[in-house]
């Protein structure tokens, strides 16, 4: 089976750094993915990483470690529109299937 | 290009009723799957394929039925709806690149009464 953990909610300042972490188990593991959803919106895709290390874009950045099954989403110079909830997701085995977290809300305040 | 289109946006039904959500994409991927959102629990997925007649099943795929008959249209079929199907109904597609990012539909929020 796999199962993926993420912290319910955080909160943050606008113009801070916040980090959401990842961990998971997985039966296999092609890569680990990071959605942003606004409220009543769709998913919409960030980043994704199939290696270790550090992936950026822009002010978001994720880090993978396959070795520690664990992964993290970095936001920096946080805006109120990020507000948001955030979900990893991982790619089984096979490639085919994506599964989600449970999310995590982003509370930015002013 | 329209992306990934679903309808209807908003959908009442019975305990009991059958219906068919639509979703269709224009980006030639071959790639769909259909999720379920429900507050606290984030995406569940249903069914996914791989390509024009092949699907498979994901993490809850009691109680629905899909077939893929052409790359662009995925429906997924309540047989007989049940409350517990009350939910966000998402489509979601996508190419076999090397990131699988996902593009997701607007999405059908379905109430079973």
């Amino acid at each position: 089976g796999q199962s993926l953990e993420q912290p319910s909610e955080v909160t943050a300042v606008e113009g801070a750094i916040v980090q959401i972490n990842c961990t998971y188990q997985t039966s296999g593991f092609y890569g680990l993915s990071w959605y942003q959803q606004h409220d009543g919106g769709a998913p919409t895709f960030l980043s994704y990483n199939a290696l270790d290390g550090l992936e950026e874009t822009g002010r978001f950045s994720s880090f993978l470690s396959r070795s520690d099954s664990y992964g993290y989403l970095l936001l920096q110079e946080l805006q109120m529109k990020d507000s948001a909830s955030y979900f990893c997701a991982v790619r089984d085995t096979g490639g085919f299937k994506t599964i989600f977290g449970a999310g995590t809300r982003l509370f930015v305040k002013a | 290009n329209a992306g990934v289109t679903q309808t209807p946006k908003f959908q009442v039904l019975k305990t009991g009723q059958s219906m068919t959500l639509q979703c269709a994409q224009d980006m030639n991927h071959e790639y769909m799957s259909w999720y379920r959102q429900d507050p606290g629990m984030g995406l569940r997925l249903i069914h996914y394929s791989v390509g024009a007649g092949i699907t498979d099943q994901g993490e809850v795929p009691n109680g629905y039925n899909v077939s893929r008959s052409t790359t662009e249209d995925f429906p997924l079929r309540l047989l007989s709806a049940a409350p517990s199907q009350t939910s966000v109904y998402f489509c979601a597609s996508s190419s076999s690149g090397e990131s699988y990012e996902q593009y997701f539909g607007p999405g059908t929020r379905l109430t079973v009464t």
